[in-house]
């Protein structure tokens, strides 16, 4: 089954303790993003990656690390939470050419810093 | 700068009663717009995508349809299943990422 997943689904943290939260893809996507979701803003973009060694920023990536090495992984990584930090996190996944320009979504993984 | 704006944010609907969500968009250079639907709590599903002014596509109840401002999400003869926010995103040729707008919270009432 075409997918995206994303692990953990929730996670309760303490300010300051590096995290990790991974996303994989198994339908071979080059493009790979990660957004945040927030109650009256939307889903907004984190960062985002064309293909394996390539990254950019989004349009809110203060606090946040990406890397892609491998075309199915994009992990997102945490070095310092802090309580603004505090959303649902969405990862996804689509092909970059011009005749298939889906996203498609992974199921979210519920982030809360205290 | 690209920008999606969605309205009503909220809409409360009979079953079977019809209606349309609009998405107005400002971009430089539209390569797509994408309409998603989103579950409490969970991943945005796609449903479409429209590439040029007058494209349309359909989808049990939902038709998508396009103009060069605007794109509408009408669901015919709803059911109490299509309550959800259905969400509107553009790209642009430059193959920037997706800009989303805040999306439109559907109730559907039996």
């Amino acid at each position: 089954e075409a997918q995206v997943t994303q692990n953990p689904r929730y996670l309760i943290t303490v300010t300051g303790k590096k995290l990790t939260v991974t996303c994989s893809q198994n339908m071979n996507h080059e493009y790979m993003s990660w957004y945040r979701q927030d109650p009256g803003l939307g889903l907004r973009q984190i960062y985002y990656s064309m293909n394996v060694e390539v990254t950019d920023k989004g349009d809110v990536p203060e606090g946040y690390k990406v890397s892609r090495k491998e075309k199915r992984n994009f992990p997102l990584i945490l070095e310092s939470p802090s309580p603004n930090q505090t959303s649902l996190y969405f990862c996804a996944s689509g092909s970059i050419h011009t005749s298939t320009d889906t996203q498609y979504f992974g199921p979210g993984t519920r982030l809360t810093v205290l | 700068e690209d920008q999606v704006t969605q309205s009503p944010e909220a809409l409360r609907l009979q079953e079977g009663e019809s209606s349309s969500l609009n998405c107005s968009y400002t971009v430089s250079g539209l390569r797509g717009l994408f309409w998603y639907r989103q579950d409490p709590g969970k991943g945005p599903e796609f449903l479409f995508t429209l590439y040029s002014a007058g494209e349309e596509k359909e989808k049990e109840r939902l038709k998508a349809t396009l103009t060069k401002k605007e794109s509408f999400l009408h669901i015919t003869a709803p059911k109490p299943e299509d309550s959800a926010t259905y969400l509107c995103a553009v790209r642009n040729s430059g193959n920037t990422p997706l800009v989303f707008g805040k999306g439109t919270r559907l109730s559907v009432i039996a």
